[in-house]
């Protein structure tokens, strides 16, 4: 079945310092592929999606692109802020878009 | 615009008692729902979801059940919680045809004590 792999946390950073967790999938056929930001407390919320090979998802200074060939959807940001620490999922939906498959988490906390 | 409501946003229940925590979504009709368990320090996992009133998947044997009443009604039952059932829990929803971005709610906490 499908699976998503994360790189697990947690990721301790200093402000401003670059930031990549590493996502990878296993699917038949051609997912889409999200990031899911959680802040403490909270629900999900959508980050950023890509729905195609070489599709490049981007908000709020974070950005993934969707490599078929490595079967990948690594999260950057060049720039992280204090505001940035949450829980980030990587997730990919089945060909016909009915369930989502989350990876396990990866927890970053930015340091002033 | 649609909006998603989940309830309680936290409940602390003994061992043995029943649960319902409720879901519902406005602003749209038909939409597919999803309930997600989070346990501490772990990832998400897909416990139900329906495609229309009634229609109800299962995605682990576990000791809960989900029912949906009204179209945009979703809930999430146990009759009798166990130690193991403590977590969050959230609610989704996405339409049901065209874009496949969920939209959670704001999550249960559940305790079991």
């Amino acid at each position: 079945g499908d699976s998503v792999t994360q790189m697990e946390g947690p990721v301790t950073l200093s402000e401003e310092a670059f930031l990549t967790i590493n996502c990878t999938y296993t699917a038949t056929g051609y997912p889409s592929l999200f990031w899911y930001v959680q802040y403490p407390g909270e629900g999900l919320q959508l980050l950023l999606k890509a729905t195609k090979a070489d599709d490049k998802g981007s908000n709020k200074g974070f950005e993934a692109t969707y490599r078929k060939e490595t079967t990948s959807f690594h999260l950057e940001k060049g720039s992280v802020q204090v505001s940035d620490s949450a829980v980030y999922f990587c997730a990919l939906s089945d060909n016909a878009g009915n369930m989502l498959t989350f990876g396990g988490g990866t927890r970053l906390m930015v340091k002033p | 615009s649609q909006t998603i409501h989940q309830w309680p946003a936290t409940l602390v229940q003994p061992v043995g008692s029943p649960l319902s925590l409720e879901c519902t979504v406005e602003g749209t009709s038909n939409p597919n729902l999803y309930w997600y368990r989070q346990a501490a320090g772990r990832g998400l996992q897909l416990l139900f979801y329906s495609v229309g009133i009634g229609q109800i998947s299962s995605e682990v044997p576990q000791n809960l059940s989900a029912s949906r009443p009204q179209d945009r009604q979703f809930i999430l039952s146990s009759k009798k919680l166990l130690l193991s059932d403590s977590g969050f829990y959230l609610c989704a929803w996405r339409f049901s045809a065209g874009a496949n971005v969920l939209t959670f709610g704001a999550g249960s906490r559940l305790t079991v004590l």
